[in-house]
C-alpha cells in the first residue's frame, strides 16, 4: 500500500492476556519507529528498527514489552500479562533511510487503540 | 535529553481567520529539526511543516508557516486562513540531526477547533 498499515484498528483485552499489534510499513522503509500515545498525550518513543535490527529500545516501559521485525519489514510490538497502564494509542511510523543518514520524514500508521479492562 | 512544550491545551478560531499555536524547547544540540504534527480524530499523525535548525528562514508551506527563533528555544505555527479541515491536534515535535534511527519527541499538543 501506499502508507503504513496498522492492524488491529482497536483491541480490548483483559488484564493479564498477551496481545500483539502489527505495523507494515511503506514498501522500501529502512527505519521503523513505536510509539505509545495516552489519553490526551504527546506520542511517546518506545523502539526503532533499521531493518531487521532493534537499535534501540530505550522507551519500551517494561520487560513485557517486545518488538520484532525479523524480515526487515512487517514489524509487531507484543505485550505480555497487560495491565490498565497499558492502555493507549499505540502508532507505528517509518521513514526512509539515505546513505550516509540523515534525517527523512517519518509517515505515520493510524495507529492501534488498545483498551485493557 | 531534549523536553518540548505546548502551553495552549486548546485554541479556537474562526474560519478564514490567522490562528498561532506555541512551541517551546530545551536542548543542548546546535543542530536538529522541528516538525509540526496535525492529528485529526482519524489518529493518523500527517506532517504539516519542517523546519532545519541550521536555516534561518522559516519554513513556509501554503497557508502555514512557522516563525522560528533558535536563541529563544521557540518554534510557533501560524495557520492563514482557518478552515473547517484545520479542526485537528496539532503536535511540536523535535528531532536531533544525524543518523536515521533518531526519534521525534513530541510535546503535549494544542486542540484547535476551526469555528464556521
Amino acid at each position: 500500500g501506499a502508507g503504513v498499515s496498522q492492524s488491529p484498528r482497536y483491541k480490548v483485552a483483559k488484564r493479564g492476556q498477551d496481545v500483539a499489534l502489527r505495523c507494515d510499513p511503506i514498501s522500501g522503509h529502512v527505519s521503523l519507529f513505536w510509539y505509545q500515545q495516552a489519553l490526551g498525550q504527546g506520542p511517546e518513543f518506545l523502539t526503532y528498527f533499521q531493518n531487521e535490527a532493534q537499535l534501540d529500545k530505550s522507551g519500551l516501559p517494561s520487560d513485557r514489552f517486545f518488538a520484532e521485525r525479523p524480515e526487515g519489514s512487517v514489524s509487531t510490538l507484543k505485550i505480555q500479562r497487560t495491565q490498565q497502564e497499558d492502555s493507549a494509542v499505540y502508532l507505528c511510523a517509518s521513514s526512509l533511510a539515505l546513505p550516509g543518514g540523515g534525517n527523512q520524514p517519518q509517515h505515520f500508521g493510524d495507529g492501534t487503540r488498545l483498551s485493557i479492562l | 535529553a531534549q523536553t518540548v512544550t505546548q502551553s495552549q491545551p486548546e485554541m479556537s478560531v474562526q474560519e478564514a481567520e490567522t490562528v498561532t499555536l506555541s512551541c517551546t524547547y530545551d536542548t543542548s544540540e546546535n543542530n536538529y529539526y522541528l516538525f509540526w504534527y496535525k492529528q485529526p480524530p482519524s489518529r493518523q499523525m500527517i506532517l504539516v511543516i519542517r523546519q532545519e535548525a541550521y536555516k534561518q528562514q522559516n519554513a513556509t508551506e501554503n497557508r502555514f508557516s512557522v516563525n522560528f527563533q533558535k536563541a529563544a528555544k521557540s518554534f510557533s505555527l501560524k495557520i492563514s486562513d482557518s478552515q473547517l479541515g484545520d479542526t485537528a491536534m496539532y503536535f511540536c515535535a523535535f528531532m536531533k540531526h544525524g543518523n536515521a534511527g533518531n526519534m521525534l519527541t513530541f510535546g503535549g499538543g494544542t486542540r484547535l477547533m476551526v469555528k464556521p
